[in-house]
């Protein structure tokens, strides 16, 4: 069965510095999708990043990127240069298969990033 | 980019009402969409997948005749919460669509009193 694992419940960071958040996951399938969502205070569910097994670069986008370590099963997401609107909660997420819009997905517990002034 | 547009935003009723949630798929069509739970600090829990034209399938402890879910056309899919009790206060929210991105709506805030 898939999971996904989020060891750190809340961070505080420094405006300014970069933070890494971490997930690792476990799946048997060969193909599968990783996601990375913003989700502050409102509820909304803003996607940051996503990842493809099969991808063997990491994905960036703008000030996030996505360390993607295979084989330890590890997507972390790193944002350079944190601002204080980046204060939410993140979640880590996967998807069986890599590119369908009818499979699951199914989320890590959560990150709260808080960030300081 | 596509757009998953979810009504309403927040609602209150009392207990022993239904409710009625709709998520619509605004330019594509989506076969299937999902419905997710998110109790306070907690992670959203997948609830069903809805299947447009067929039943819905329900995850492992989630109470389908509770949870109805009706998936009649190509970009409709709702959700009514039946004899709500408090304890099913939560936020929902669906998803739909989407490779390398889902779509999720803005989410509903269900408070029963």
């Amino acid at each position: 069965a898939q999971k996904i694992t989020q060891t750190q419940p809340g961070m505080f960071v420094q405006e300014k510095e970069a933070v890494t958040l971490d997930c690792t996951y476990d799946t048997s399938d060969q193909s599968y999708g990783l996601f990375w969502y913003k989700q502050p205070s409102s509820g909304e569910m803003i996607f940051l990043i996503y990842q493809g097994s099969y991808d063997e670069q990491n994905a960036t986008e703008g000030r996030y990127s996505l360390n993607f370590q295979k084989a330890r099963k590890s997507a972390n997401l790193v944002i350079s240069a944190s601002q204080l609107g980046d204060s939410a909660m993140y979640f880590c997420a996967m998807r069986e298969g890599l590119s369908s819009s009818a499979s699951k997905i199914i989320f890590g517990s959560g990150t709260r990033l808080s960030i300081r002034p | 980019g596509a757009v998953v547009s979810q009504h309403p935003s927040r609602v209150i009723c009392k207990s022993g009402t239904s409710v009625k949630i709709e998520c619509r798929s605004l330019d594509f069509q989506a076969t299937t969409m999902f419905w997710y739970r998110q109790f306070p600090k907690q992670s959203l829990m997948l609830m069903a997948t809805s299947n447009e034209g067929s039943k819905a399938t329900y995850e492992q402890g989630v109470e389908k005749d509770k949870f109805l879910i009706n998936h009649a056309s190509l970009t409709l899919s709702t959700l009514t919460v039946t004899s709500a009790h408090p304890e099913d206060s939560s936020f929902y929210i669906c998803r739909a669509g989407g490779n390398t991105e889902a779509f999720f709506g803005q989410g509903t805030r269900l408070t029963v009193v």
